[in-house]
């Protein structure tokens, strides 16, 4: 049973590029979250997709913009990159038909360097 | 605003020792609180999970217990070993949906 997958690994941007991350879900999960984790911090929650929606957001600008396909898998873009959105980007899924708890699973994570 | 916050910030024990890792949240009002461990640089595990009808979980060496009417959860680890070191997170869910994270204790258990 493959877990919560992200490609790539690591990647290196210079400032005002922009960048796509993916993930895809743990098998039988729907619902997937992007958090952004800076160096010696805790996650910061970015937004959620659930059916192809953006159903919650976190305190993150419009440059940071994503998307679920139909096969639960999603992308996220971030636009004019800067300096400061340096960090791990963790994605987690977890299923909603089944109700709470919702416990999630996260992936391995996608290492950006904004130079 | 809801906020988590754990103590200490870090630790480093010899092994062998049992050990406590605090997490405090605002807002009693959660439905699950979770304890993840974090390898450096890497992703993370998820370790326990507790629901809010529960007081405790246990996974070999480890507790964990929610007290919702204080806002807190241990993490307890018994008989330390150099492969506990890792940064442990605990986090507590909004509305059951995404989570808000504490900033982690970053432990080293020494040989």
């Amino acid at each position: 049973d493959a877990g919560v997958t992200q490609s790539p690994t690591h990647l290196i941007k210079t400032r005002g590029q922009q960048v796509t991350l993916r993930c895809s879900p743990k098998s039988g999960h729907d619902t997937v979250s992007w958090y952004q984790q800076a160096l010696g911090q805790g996650p910061q929650f970015i937004f959620q997709y659930y059916e192809e929606e953006e159903r919650q957001r976190g305190n993150f600008p419009d440059r940071f913009s994503g998307h679920q396909f139909p096969n639960y898998s999603s992308e996220l873009n971030v636009n004019a990159l800067l300096l400061g959105d340096s960090a791990l980007y963790l994605c987690a899924s977890h299923t909603l038909r089944q109700g709470p708890p919702y416990e999630q699973y996260f992936g391995p994570g996608t290492r950006l360097t904004v130079t | 605003k809801q906020e988590v916050t754990q103590i200490p910030a870090a630790l480093s024990v010899p092994e062998g020792e049992n050990l406590v890792l605090n997490c405090s949240f605002t807002d009693s009002a959660i439905y699950n609180l979770q304890w993840f461990r974090q390898d450096p640089g890497k992703g993370l595990t998820s370790l326990l999970l507790i629901q809010s009808s529960q007081r405790e979980q246990t996974s070999g060496r480890l507790n964990a217990s929610l007290d919702k009417s204080s806002g807190r959860s241990t993490l307890y680890i018994a008989a330390s070993q150099p492969g506990d070191s890792a940064t442990y997170l605990c986090a507590r869910d909004n509305y059951g949906q995404n989570f808000v994270f504490g900033p982690g204790t970053r432990l080293s258990v020494l040989p």
